[in-house]
């Protein structure tokens, strides 16, 4: 089954504990990306990938890093979290848009809700 | 700041009632306009995807019109069902595969 999973799908931790969310799909795209979304706010770019080895930085992308060493996997790293990082997170993949445009549906995983006290 | 915008926030409807929502954008360098519906606890899935003006897509009860020029787009729901609630996400695509997301609708449909 095509599909992008994230673990943990939920996790409370204390501020300043480093920990890692993983991403992972099994659709060979190129393109993967992080978001938070927050009440009000919509989901907002954190990092994307264009593909191995490239990233770069999206809306929000301060108190976060990523790595892309494989295709399929995409991990979100928080070094040192705050509260201000209590959010739900969605990793999300689509093959890469050829030339101009964003026309390729994105694939969403299932959402880490993590909670910073 | 986004520059997507949704409306209106929420909305609640009674089954069977048609209904319909509007995301605004900037019209300038417009590439893709994408709209997702997200249910409580999964995942956001893709309605649909348009490029050209006048664009105009359907999928059963629900289809969704385009206009570049003005910088709007609508998503209507015929009859809507209790299984139509959801959160319903517009997002402008940029250059490559960015994609920026509206606030939301969220729509709740009383049986």
């Amino acid at each position: 089954e095509a599909q992008v999973t994230q673990n943990p799908r939920y996790l409370i931790t204390v501020t300043g504990k480093k920990l890692t969310v993983t991403c992972s799909q099994n659709m060979n795209h190129e393109y993967m990306s992080w978001y938070r979304q927050d009440p009000g706010l919509g989901l907002r770019q954190i990092y994307y990938s264009m593909n191995v080895e490239v990233t770069d930085k999206g809306d929000v992308p301060e108190g976060y890093k990523v790595s892309r060493k494989e295709k399929r996997n995409f991990p979100l790293i928080l070094e040192s979290p705050s509260p201000n990082q209590t959010s739900l997170y969605f990793c999300a993949s689509s093959p890469l848009n050829i030339g101009v445009g964003s026309y390729n549906e994105q694939f969403f995983g299932p959402g880490t809700r993590l909670t910073v006290l | 700041i986004l520059n997507v915008e949704q409306s209106p926030q929420s909305l609640h409807v009674q089954e069977g009632d048609s209904t319909n929502f509007t995301c605004s954008f900037p019209s300038s360098n417009f590439y893709a306009l994408h709209w997702y519906r997200w249910e409580t606890a999964k995942s956001p899935e893709a309605l649909f995807v348009m490029t050209l003006n006048g664009d105009e897509k359907k999928k059963g009860r629900i289809s969704a019109t385009l206009n570049t020029k003005e910088g709007y787009s609508y998503l209507y729901i015929k009859g809507s069902q209790p299984e139509d609630s959801a959160t319903y996400l517009c997002a402008r695509g940029g250059a490559g595969n960015m994609l920026t997301f509206g606030g939301g609708t969220r729509l709740m449909v009383k049986p």
